[in-house]
């Protein structure tokens, strides 16, 4: 069974503290791997797919990674505009539902 | 572009009701999804559609939760004599094709049931 786990449940930074948030998996043939961004009240919102180890992308101050176990998002000088819960979602090789984990709840403060 | 749409926001309804969500994913995306999720939870796979049919319900709960894109655009999930543990945020998503496809979400419909 594909199993995605988030850590740390919250975290809470101050506006220029550089953090990461891990997602570990275990996923039967690893099609993708993404990352979510969501707001209260809203849909969760795309931020990155990566799909095999030692890719990188990154977006504004936000840069994620991928190894064959984990992937991390990197937040560098976040902003409190920053504060969302992050999710971290794997697809696997024989079908198409995302599983996801709970998320990380950031909060940045000015 | 407009993005992946959901009607109502909000539902609510009595134990027992029948209810239909609606989802209006991203023009010529092939392929839609419903998930559901709970507080403090990330959406839970429901079911997944490739064209007008259902490649996927393996995660609908039971047979009172039915879902159908008739047209192969739209889709409505369809819950029938509602419980207060189907209270959830029902969330649709798109993407273009399929499998390893960024899946785009919609803002969800809250369902409560009272």
């Amino acid at each position: 069974e594909d199993q995605v786990t988030q850590s740390p449940e919250a975290l809470r930074l101050q506006e220029g503290e550089s953090s990461s948030l891990n997602c570990s998996y275990t996923v039967s043939g690893l099609r993708g791997l993404f990352w979510y961004r969501q707001d209260p009240g809203k849909g969760p919102e795309f931020l990155f797919t990566l799909y095999s180890a030692g890719e990188e992308k990154e977006k504004e101050r936000l840069k994620a990674t991928l190894t064959k176990k984990e992937s991390f998002l990197h937040i560098t000088a976040p902003k409190p505009e920053d504060s969302a819960t992050y999710l971290c979602a794997v697809s696997p090789g024989s079908n198409y539902k995302l599983t996801f984990g709970k998320g990380t709840l950031l909060t940045v403060n000015p | 572009g407009a993005g992946v749409s959901q009607t109502p926001s909000n539902k609510v309804t009595e134990k027992g009701k029948y209810v239909e969500l609606r989802c209006d994913p991203i023009s010529g995306h092939t392929a839609l999804y419903w998930y559901r999720q709970s507080l403090g939870q990330g959406p839970e796979f429901l079911i997944y559609f490739q064209g007008t049919g259902a490649a996927d319900d393996s995660g609908l709960p039971n047979d009172r939760f039915f879902a159908v894109r008739p047209e192969g655009s739209v889709s409505t999930l369809k819950i029938q004599r509602t419980e207060r543990g189907d209270s959830a945020v029902y969330l649709c998503a798109s993407s273009p094709q399929g499998a390893g496809d960024t899946q785009y979400f919609g803002p969800g419909t809250r369902l409560t049931v009272l």
